[in-house]
């Protein structure tokens, strides 16, 4: 059974700082997505990656493979990234492909 | 292009009534997955399905729920007989094969 892990569970900031919200996950996958959850409920897919490193803007992703690891990285954060940030291990195989969410990082970023 | 859609957004059903969710997937997406927020709790996996099948309904409660996704039409989340435990917010997604997955806005079901 795959098990995702975040830290840290909330996280604040302040305006312009540079963010790191980490992930684990316990058995091999095919994929790792990160997504955005706001106070409104709806989700946003940020990235899905399964090797290296993605950038989207102000928002890096990296993953290891051989660690299963991964680092969601926001760099001169503001305050409209204040969020929920959910790391999600894809277990793709022949007979499924759901997704196994960790329990998501509350950020909030003051001005 | 059309994003993911879900409707209801909202529904209110007394305990013992019947909810139905619907979700029509991306243009060009034949899977769908369904998963489920309770409050104050994370998502978890419900149901995936490719057209006219069902793949993996593992985390599908074992009574009262089942999906569907039809040839033609949405794919449908129905609860039978709902308690109040069933009240959670329930998200849909959609996917071309091993593709990203993208989500619906999701489904605010409360239970009176």
């Amino acid at each position: 059974k795959n098990e995702v892990e975040q830290s840290p569970q909330n996280l604040t900031a302040q305006e312009g700082e540079f963010i790191t919200i980490n992930c684990s996950y316990s058995v091999g996958i095919s994929a790792l997505h990160w997504l955005q959850q706001h106070p409104g409920g709806g989700i946003v897919s940020l990235f899905m990656l399964s090797s290296g490193k993605k950038k989207h803007g102000r928002l890096i992703a990296t993953i290891n493979i051989q660690e299963k690891h991964s680092s969601l990285h926001i760099t001169a954060s503001h305050p409209r990234d204040s969020a929920v940030y959910i790391c999600a291990a894809r277990e793709g195989s022949y007979n499924t492909d759901k997704l196994i969410f960790g329990t998501g990082t509350r950020l909030q970023v003051f001005p | 292009n059309a994003g993911v859609m879900q409707n209801p957004r909202h529904l209110v059903r007394r305990r013992g009534q019947e909810a139905r969710l619907r979700c029509s997937p991306m243009k060009g997406h034949s899977h769908v997955y369904w998963y489920r927020q309770l409050p104050e709790e994370g998502l978890k996996f419900m149901v995936y399905l490719q057209k006219e099948n069902i793949i993996d309904e593992s985390g599908m409660p074992k009574e009262r729920f089942s999906a569907e996704f039809p040839k033609e039409g949405p794919s449908i989340l129905r609860i039978q007989q709902v308690v109040r435990g069933d009240s959670a917010a329930y998200f849909c997604a959609s996917s071309r094969l091993a593709g990203e997955q993208y989500f619906g806005p999701g489904t605010r079901l409360t239970v009176t």
